[in-house]
């Protein structure tokens, strides 16, 4: 079965800096593309940022583009999102999910728990 | 500006069938494939509906996808209790390049 396991969020300070990481397993991880969507609590879901296979395409949404960085690791299996510049309104939960194929027209096909990030003086 | 616009709100009685929309443009549901996901509360996202009418294992036959031009339909017939969820749709969009969401269909099954 696919898994996919997160951690790294937690509460900080605005303007500050955070990494979120992603562990997959039970699939060949390096064959999917792999995105980041957030949703603050009692609110929709946002896609936040996706990296195909191989790193070949990488894609952010406006709101964090600039700020946040994904990456990958394929030999350990592990999505990252790098968060800079933090604001309040970052303040969500962030899923990393697989995608169905390598990257463009694949969506998301299983989804990691959630991960809370709380940014707040 | 691409976005993929939901109800709301939906709401049935159980053994009754429900419909939610997810109106669109040629971009994104004209053209790719439409996912839909359950979201209950305080869970992860979960895949039931993926390339526009295909059901993952596990999931119910009772629920159902279709598509039409640039609009898309999650149909749970049957509906039971355990339904009672958020539902979104999401499609890959051509213009941006990248995934858009609904902004999702709260169900209560009465």
């Amino acid at each position: 079965d696919v898994q996919l396991v997160g951690s790294g969020g937690g509460l900080v300070q605005p303007g500050r800096s955070l990494r979120l990481s992603c562990v997959g397993s039970g699939f060949t991880f390096g064959d999917y593309a792999m995105h980041w969507v957030r949703q603050v609590p009692g609110k929709g879901l946002e896609w936040v940022s996706g990296i195909g296979w191989r790193s070949g395409n990488i894609d952010y949404a406006d709101s964090v583009k600039g700020r946040f960085t994904i990456s990958r690791d394929d030999s350990e299996n592990t999505l990252y999102l790098q968060m800079n510049s933090l604001r309040a309104g970052d303040t969500a939960f962030y899923y990393c999910a697989k995608a169905e194929g390598s990257y463009s027209g694949y969506l998301f096909d299983s989804w990691g728990q959630g991960i809370l990030v709380t940014v707040s003086s | 500006q691409s976005v993929l616009t939901q109800p709301p709100s939906a709401s049935g009685i159980p053994g009754q069938s429900i419909t939610i929309s997810c109106s669109g443009s040629n971009s994104n549901i004209g053209t790719n494939y439409v996912y839909w996901y359950q979201q209950l509360p305080e869970t992860a996202p979960k895949l039931v509906i993926y390339r526009g009418h295909q059901r993952p294992s596990g999931v119910p036959d009772r629920f159902s996808g279709s598509k039409s031009g640039t609009s898309a339909s999650l149909t749970i017939s049957d509906l039971r209790p355990e339904d009672e969820a958020d539902y979104f749709c999401a499609a890959w969009d051509d213009g941006v390049h990248t995934p858009l969401i609904g902004g999702g269909t709260k169900l209560t099954v009465l």
